[in-house]
């Protein structure tokens, strides 16, 4: 069985600052890693995804994750945090194949002006 | 592409009623999800199908609860009856499930208010 844990479920952070998200996963078998964002009243839009290779994966606008398997993390983070980066993001899991998704509970970002 | 298309966008209806929400997965796509999105539970996998057929059930609440896909391109899950327990935000999405491709797309969401 496979679960995401990501702490936090609101993170405040100030224009222009470092975003951080966290992300920490729990899977019997070696796994593939997803960031999802969520804007009001809308779906899911995938951020970036770690499948295989390199460990440190760059996604859309601007945001980054680094698959550390020592510490069962995928955190997300943006060096500068912008206005329009206020959404809900999810973290999720898959074992990969046909296989679904399973999500974390989600962290609603706040950017301050 | 059109990417994954929900019908409809919004749906309310009186408890009791029966409901069915549709999807039309990317073409080329042969797996097929759908998850619940409630405040409570965060987002929930019902069902899943490959290839048409479906491969886990375990995330359907209740016998009330049922999905089907005819084919490659049409998806339906219902609900009979309704009960207001249900409403929430209801998304389909689609991959193709080639190894070493995970490339979920969710369409937009049905938002069902059972009142």
């Amino acid at each position: 069985a496979q679960s995401v844990t990501q702490l936090g479920s609101h993170v405040s952070v100030s224009e222009g600052a470092l975003v951080l998200l966290r992300c920490n996963y729990s899977s019997s078998v070696p796994p593939y890693l997803f960031w999802y964002v969520q804007y009001p009243n809308q779906g899911l839009q995938l951020l970036l995804k770690y499948t295989t290779g390199a460990t440190l994966v760059k996604g859309i606008n601007g945001f980054e994750a680094e698959f550390k398997k020592s510490e069962t993390s995928f955190h997300l983070t943006k060096p500068s945090a912008h206005m329009s980066d206020a959404a809900e993001y999810f973290c999720a899991v898959t074992r990969g194949g046909a296989d679904g998704l399973t999500f974390g509970k989600g962290t609603h970002l706040i950017i301050q002006p | 592409d059109a990417g994954v298309i929900q019908s409809p966008r919004h749906e309310v209806t009186e408890m009791g009623q029966e409901v069915t929400l549709r999807c039309k997965p990317i073409s080329g796509h042969n797996s097929l999800f759908w998850y619940r999105q409630t405040m409570m539970r965060g987002l929930e996998l019902l069902i899943y199908f490959n290839n048409n057929v479906p491969i886990d059930d375990s995330g359907m609440p209740e016998d009330r609860f049922s999905a089907k896909m005819p084919n490659a391109s049409f998806s339906t899950l219902k609900i009979q009856p309704s009960e207001p327990r249900d409403s929430a935000v209801y998304f389909c999405a689609s991959s193709f499930s080639l190894q070493g491709d995970y490339g979920y797309t969710f369409g937009s969401g049905t938002r069902l208010t059972v009142v």
